[in-house]
């Protein structure tokens, strides 16, 4: 079954550097990959969107690349601040059917003044 | 962004007590809406997708007895979890999506509830 990775541990940086997420997958190569945030007791809040065919894609201090060959994106927020801590989640949606999106467990991110 | 409210955010309730959690898409219509289930520290797990005037498509491993899903409406899937049990006790989140041109098949951007916190003593 199609597996998603990321990294489990939190990710502690200091406010104002570059923050990189990573997300693998096993299997199959989504259609898409999208990225979420998510802050504790609240739903998930849609971020950037790539697709299959697509390298990169920016949106303000937000960047998403996607390797279909290594099988893996990474999500970069440059400049962060303390207002970026949260849990970032990666999710892959394949087509066909009613294209379901299926989660990774998310990178809980803290970013320190 | 388009809107998705779900309703209690917060319930607790009796082992054996059924609880009734509303998804409602407020400024677009969702012929699809998904439910996932989220434990603490853990990834949304993908319950079933409700598709409108429909039965919905359980994920393999979820009860269809135990979670009932109605979806009656374009802005309205609901979810029911009968006879609960603290096992039971999760974050419920449902996600509505509007259709592109294409037909169901075609994605678009997928919009999240803010979550119903279900505790069962």
């Amino acid at each position: 079954s199609q597996k998603i990775e990321q990294n489990s541990e939190a990710l502690n940086i200091q406010e104002g550097k570059t923050a990189t997420l990573t997300c693998n997958y096993t299997n199959y190569s989504p259609a898409y990959l999208q990225w979420y945030r998510q802050d504790p007791g609240r739903g998930p809040v849609f971020l950037l969107l790539i697709r299959e065919n697509e390298k990169e894609k920016r949106k303000e201090r937000l960047k998403v690349t996607f390797d279909t060959t290594l099988k893996q994106s990474l999500f970069h927020i440059t400049a962060s601040q303390p207002a970026d801590s949260a849990t970032y989640l990666c999710a892959l949606l394949f087509s066909g059917g009613y294209n379901k999106l299926i989660f990774g467990a998310g990178t809980r991110l803290a970013v320190h003044p | 962004g388009a809107v998705v409210s779900q309703h209690p955010s917060r319930v607790i309730c009796k082992s054996g007590t059924s609880v009734k959690i509303e998804c409602r898409s407020l400024d677009f219509q969702a012929t699809t809406m998904f439910w996932y289930r989220q434990f603490p520290k853990q990834s949304l797990m993908l319950m079933a997708t409700s598709n409108e005037g429909s039965k919905a498509t359980y994920e393999q491993g979820v009860e269809k007895d135990k979670f009932l899903i109605n979806h009656a409406s374009l802005t309205l899937s609901t979810l029911t979890v009968t006879s609960a049990h603290p096992e039971d006790s999760s974050f419920y989140i449902c996600s509505a999506r509007e259709p592109l041109a294409g037909g169901p098949s075609s994605y678009n951007e997928q919009f999240f509830g803010p979550g119903t916190r279900l505790t069962v003593l």
